[in-house]
């Protein structure tokens, strides 16, 4: 079965840091993958995206991430975090096989704190 | 604009009740999920919908059932409520493999 982790729980870091969040997955084979962010009150909504082409994937408000299929990693990156990047950041994976169907595998979240 | 609603922001529920949660989206979805979220878990699945009453298992389906009689619609029941099934609960649809799941805006359950 796939799985995911992430490797923090919590981030805490102040305005203009950089920002990486961790993010691996069990399964061998093709994936899809995906970064989702809850803003407090808020909805999940999708940051970025991977399916397949270029590794290094830009999304939404200056985040992007980069597939390293030898490290089974899908990293977050964000050169210069605001604080109006509080949020909790999930990693999602969703193996193209047909026992996995059409359901994604969320790692843990991280919780990201931004100090003004 | 892709719309998943739920049908409660918040709700308190005793042990032992019946609890429906109720989810619905306009986008013409064929598959649909339920997933609670809990700190330190992230989002499991527990049941999820490829088509009209067909259903299947998620990660953690126990103590729960489902319905799905039409396609814009997926319901979610807690037979007996418990304490340990207090938690957020998040429906999303999806239009397939290639796609992004949309998530409505969740039900923060708590069973006393």
């Amino acid at each position: 079965a796939q799985s995911v982790s992430q490797h923090n729980h919590h981030v805490i870091l102040s305005e203009a840091a950089s920002l990486e969040l961790g993010c691996n997955y069990s399964y061998g084979g093709t994936v899809n993958l995906f970064w989702y962010v809850q803003y407090p009150g808020q909805h999940l909504q999708l940051l970025l995206k991977y399916f397949s082409g270029d590794p290094l994937v830009k999304g939404i408000k200056g985040f992007e991430a980069e597939f390293i299929k030898s490290k089974f990693s899908f990293n977050l990156r964000k050169p210069s975090v605001q604080w109006s990047d509080t949020a909790e950041y999930f990693c999602a994976v969703n193996a193209l096989i047909k026992a996995a169907g059409n359901k994604l595998t969320f790692g843990g979240g991280t919780r990201v704190l931004v100090k003004p | 604009d892709v719309k998943v609603t739920q049908s409660s922001r918040y709700l308190v529920k005793r042990t032992g009740e019946k609890v429906f949660l109720e989810c619905v989206q306009d986008m013409d979805h064929e598959n649909m999920f339920w997933y609670r979220q809990d700190p330190g878990l992230g989002l499991r699945l527990i049941y999820f919908s490829y088509d009209v009453k067909m259903k299947e298992k998620g990660d953690i389906p126990e103590g729960y059932s489902v319905s799905r009689e039409k396609k814009e619609r997926f319901s979610l029941i807690l037979e007996s409520a418990s304490t340990n099934q207090t938690s957020m609960y998040l429906c999303a649809s999806y239009q397939g493999r290639g796609y992004e799941q949309y998530f409505g805006p969740g039900t923060r359950l708590t069973v006393t």
